[in-house]
């Protein structure tokens, strides 16, 4: 069981807006704005598509953004492409015992 | 441009140990840490620790206390993970990652290790 809470799938059609979110607790999400997002195609490594709740590395889509509201993060994907079609998890600082933890990973299907 | 490279395939029988290692460049090797993350077969990632390469110091996951050794080679940009006593439900990709203030960015290839008999 993972230490943050995602759906496991999350679906919208070509140019639509979609949003996942990413539960955790006061000893992580809600401790810190040290929460991550990552896309992973299938057999890729993982690439970081937000840092520090909402903000976007140099290269990634503006149609990506982040944000947080108590002990949850979200990520939102505006204008839908078939390219966003992948798994997406969270990432977040735990403080108390110097680590950081993940989501479980939620598929993204463009329909 | 920044890269991680890591060391190919490995097949290990139960019990056996597993050394992966994880080449930077593009960087000045001790001003950011690295962070190992697995992923078993059709899940998801988990944190196993992390090393600061500027003084070796490091930092385990509760779950691999006892069973894994993070180090650097400074002369070579190289971090290595060893993970000992393999079982069959250590059976995932290793990945390294350089690690900023809170986020991992970018990850190597990933390293397949499986454990079977």
């Amino acid at each position: 069981q993972s230490a943050l809470t995602q759906p496991a799938s999350v679906s919208g059609s070509p140019g639509q807006s979609i949003t996942i979110s990413c539960t955790g607790s006061t000893s992580d999400v809600g401790s810190n704005n040290y929460v991550s997002w990552y896309q992973q195609h299938p057999g890729k490594s993982p690439k970081l598509v937000i840092y520090d709740v909402s903000n976007r590395p140099s290269g990634v889509s503006d149609r990506f953004s982040g944000s947080k509201s108590a002990n949850t993060a979200s990520l939102t994907i505006s204008g839908l492409q078939t390219e966003d079609e992948a798994d997406y998890y969270c990432s977040s600082y735990r403080p108390s015992t110097i680590s950081w933890v993940f989501g479980g990973g939620t598929k993204v299907t463009v329909l | 441009q920044v890269q991680m490279v890591q060391s190919g395939v490995e097949v290990k029988e139960p019990g056996a140990s597993v050394k992966v290692s994880c080449k930077a460049s593009g960087y000045t090797f001790t001003e950011k840490g690295i962070t190992w993350v697995r992923q078993a077969p059709g899940q998801g990632l988990e944190c196993m620790g992390w090393i600061n390469p500027h003084n070796g110091n490091t930092k385990y996951a509760e779950k691999f206390q006892g069973r894994v050794t993070m180090t650097t080679d400074t002369s070579t940009s190289t971090a290595y993970m060893e993970l000992r006593s393999l079982r069959s439900d250590d059976t995932a990709v290793y990945y390294c990652a350089k690690e900023w203030a809170g986020w991992f960015d970018p990850w190597g290839q990933g390293t397949l290790v499986t454990v079977s008999s």
